[in-house]
């Protein structure tokens, strides 16, 4: 049985960063073809795909915040860890993690509610 | 980056109506193209892939198709279970990805 989940602080302060941490099981991300994405949905907006990391650690980010990004991998703790730094009142959102297989996004988390506000 | 349009962005529909949602892509992507459903206050879920392969579990009622830029989402025979929101995603760029705009399916 495949599940996530993300944890993250409720409430950020702008300029501050943003640590992200999703924790899965039922799948292993050493697995060839296996990803893990991050996505995001501002309150009533779209969702926006942020970033994803490869069985090979290979990692991607999406084109308008990859100077803020980084993700990384813990798989012996079975972990994906998203850091976004200068968060400002835009990055408030619901983020999810889903496992991604051939570009889709096939288990997702239930998401994590960040505000960023002073 | 690829562009992906949705339309409309909300419709209003009946229990037992014809649906069709349509994606369009900023250039020709395959058939790299996914479908997902998001209910309120719940995740999206993963409906079809590939433009026309629908996800175990997903009920039959759902079908996808369209390749190169055009795309269509249908719901053959609407159920009170599927108002919802319906999001469309290109895989063509994979690893990079991205949604479309959404479409609201309400009453």
């Amino acid at each position: 049985q495949v599940t996530l989940r993300e944890s993250s602080p409720a409430l950020v302060k702008p300029t501050q960063t943003l640590t992200l941490t999703c924790t899965f099981s039922g799948f292993s991300l050493n697995a060839t073809g296996m990803s893990l994405s991050w996505i995001r949905q501002p309150p009533g907006k779209a969702l926006e795909w942020v970033a994803l990391i490869d069985w090979d650690d290979e990692k991607s980010y999406s084109t308008s915040l990859k100077t803020r990004l980084s993700i990384s991998k813990d798989t012996s703790k079975n972990q994906v860890t998203l850091s976004m730094t200068n968060v400002d009142p835009m990055d408030t959102a619901t983020y999810y993690c889903a496992r991604t297989r051939g570009g889709f996004l096939d288990f997702w988390g239930q998401g994590t509610q960040v505000t960023v506000s002073s | 980056d690829i562009q992906v349009t949705q339309s409309p962005s909300s419709l209003s529909a009946s229990v037992g109506d014809r649906v069709t949602i349509t994606c369009r892509a900023s250039q020709n992507i395959a058939t790299y193209l996914n479908w997902y459903q998001q209910k309120v206050g719940e995740a999206p879920r993963l409906l079809i892939y590939s433009s026309s392969i629908l996800q175990r579990g997903v009920a039959s009622r759902f079908r996808g198709s369209g390749s190169g830029t055009d795309f269509t989402l249908t719901i053959t025979s609407l159920r009170p279970e599927d108002f919802a929101t319906y999001f469309c995603q290109q895989s063509y760029t994979s690893p990079l990805l991205s949604f479309g705009g959404g479409t609201k399916v309400e009453i």
